[in-house]
């Protein structure tokens, strides 16, 4: 579970900027998902991705969310014109294969601090 | 869709003593109820894992058992250490349409008192 990186690890942005964040899953892994939590609460589901495919983004906010992983490279979670509600610390995970029960492994996390 | 309740949100034992964690779930086809611990600032790590195909399952101090008439399943921890505090959060899978995110409790503020 080392594998997973992220950054940045900490992101300070002012409201109505953009906050990019990307996601590296451990190597020979081609799902992942996207998680938030809010300081003293457990993590919530945003998207779940394959490589080229989001596979199911019933957890992501319909507007100035989007997510992204491309057939190179790591994937990205922007969040657009972003508001002091966004503060939280995003967390991806990824596993070798989608089906349910295959395990999850996280990354480290990115703090995103919206002034 | 799924909801998964997590008791109690703190709790606070001797050193030695044994924890023990419970959750609730509400979707019948869930299937895959994995526990992560976290520490302050840092990712959560998994530390075990149960499948709806067995009730129990243990690993050295760290058991879990699964019942699924009931939809609850519980982390136990026998001679816990100081090493053992953190938050815990007890989690269900999702299901159908290729929908894999985890649906997360809301955690387990774990103090080991010396």
């Amino acid at each position: 579970n080392a594998g997973v990186m992220q950054n940045p690890r900490h992101l300070v942005r002012r409201r109505g900027q953009e906050a990019r964040l990307r996601c590296s899953p451990v190597k020979g892994h081609s799902h992942v998902y996207w998680y938030r939590q809010l300081p003293e609460e457990g993590l919530k589901f945003m998207v779940y991705l394959q490589k080229e495919n989001i596979i199911d983004e019933s957890g992501m906010p319909k507007e100035r969310f989007s997510a992204e992983f491309p057939k190179e490279g790591p994937s990205i979670l922007r969040i657009q014109q972003v508001v002091r509600g966004d503060s939280a610390a995003y967390f991806c995970a990824s596993s070798r294969q989608g089906h349910q029960g295959d395990t999850q492994y996280f990354g480290p996390g990115t703090r995103l601090t919206v002034l | 869709g799924e909801n998964v309740e997590q008791h109690p949100s703190t709790l606070s034992v001797q050193e030695g003593d044994s924890a023990v964690i419970k959750c609730t779930y509400s979707d019948s086809a869930s299937n895959y109820f994995p526990w992560y611990k976290q520490e302050l600032g840092k990712r959560p790590q998994l530390i075990i894992d149960i499948r709806s195909n067995v009730g129990e399952k243990k690993d050295q101090r760290i058991a879990v058992t699964l019942n699924k008439t009931a939809k609850h399943f519980s982390l136990h921890i026998t001679e816990t250490q100081p090493e053992d505090s953190a938050v815990y959060f007890c989690a269900a899978s999702t299901v159908g349409g290729g929908a894999d995110g985890l649906t997360f409790g809301k955690g387990t503020h774990l103090i080991i008192q010396p």
